[in-house]
């Protein structure tokens, strides 16, 4: 499968533990955006990387929340301390370069559920 | 800022039947748009975009859709709906110089039914 994967694709913490999800864009693929879907909304962005730097944060939360995007490896998206409005499917998209004229590549997404 | 309605959280349909899915944006500046589709179990793919030029918009699949600038509006249609049509249908939009910034509807849930 070339597409975009993320993992894990289900996920449960308790409140104050971390969560941390992993996204690998498709191949060729070196820009990768988070966006987060609570339930019954529609999805938000957070945030955008390229590789090992962050170039948009704009709708990432203030505290708690945190994204890389390393030089090997996938992109993670760490959320420390959940709580339960944390509760959400948090999908990554990919794109080959930064023109992308709107079109992404989205993964299936992560179901974060927090007791 | 831009946001994006779809008052229609359900649509069922039988199949073979028209369908339309509605979709009202605001934004005080110029906009792509889009509507994105997913099917069960999988990510979201692009099924169509308006960028410029000619306001209806085709997917490979038989969906069009229509920007309408005066009534903000960029509703998606298909005359005849199979069973496979069955997916979230998300609308979206986006500033130009920021086209990876996409403002998302809350989605339709089409339910096409034998």
């Amino acid at each position: 499968n070339a597409g975009v994967m993320q993992n894990p694709r289900h996920l449960v913490r308790r409140r104050g533990q971390e969560a941390r999800l992993r996204c690998s864009p498709m191949k060729g693929h070196s820009h990768v955006y988070w966006y987060r879907q609570l339930p019954e909304e529609g999805l938000k962005f957070m945030v955008y990387l390229q590789k090992e730097n962050i170039i948009d944060e704009s709708g990432m939360p203030k505290e708690r929340f945190s994204a890389e995007f390393p030089k090997e490896g996938p992109s993670i998206l760490r959320i420390q301390q959940v709580v339960r409005g944390d509760s959400a499917a948090y999908f990554c998209a990919s794109s080959r370069t930064s023109e992308t004229t709107g079109e992404l590549f989205f993964g299936e997404g992560s179901r974060l559920t927090v007791l | 800022a831009q946001s994006v309605t779809q008052l229609d959280s359900q649509v069922p349909v039988f199949e073979e039947a028209p369908v339309e899915l509605r979709c009202n944006y605001s934004s005080s500046v110029s906009v792509y748009l889009f509507w994105y589709v997913q099917y069960p179990n999988q990510g979201l793919q692009l099924l169509l975009k308006y960028l410029s030029g000619s306001t209806l918009v085709e997917s490979i699949n038989g969906f069009e859709a229509e920007f309408n600038k005066s009534q903000t509006s960029f509703h998606l249609r298909k005359p005849s709906v199979h069973i496979s049509d069955t997916a979230e249908y998300f609308c979206a939009v986006s500033e130009m110089d920021s086209s990876y910034k996409l403002i998302f509807g809350s989605g339709t849930r089409l339910l096409v039914r034998p």
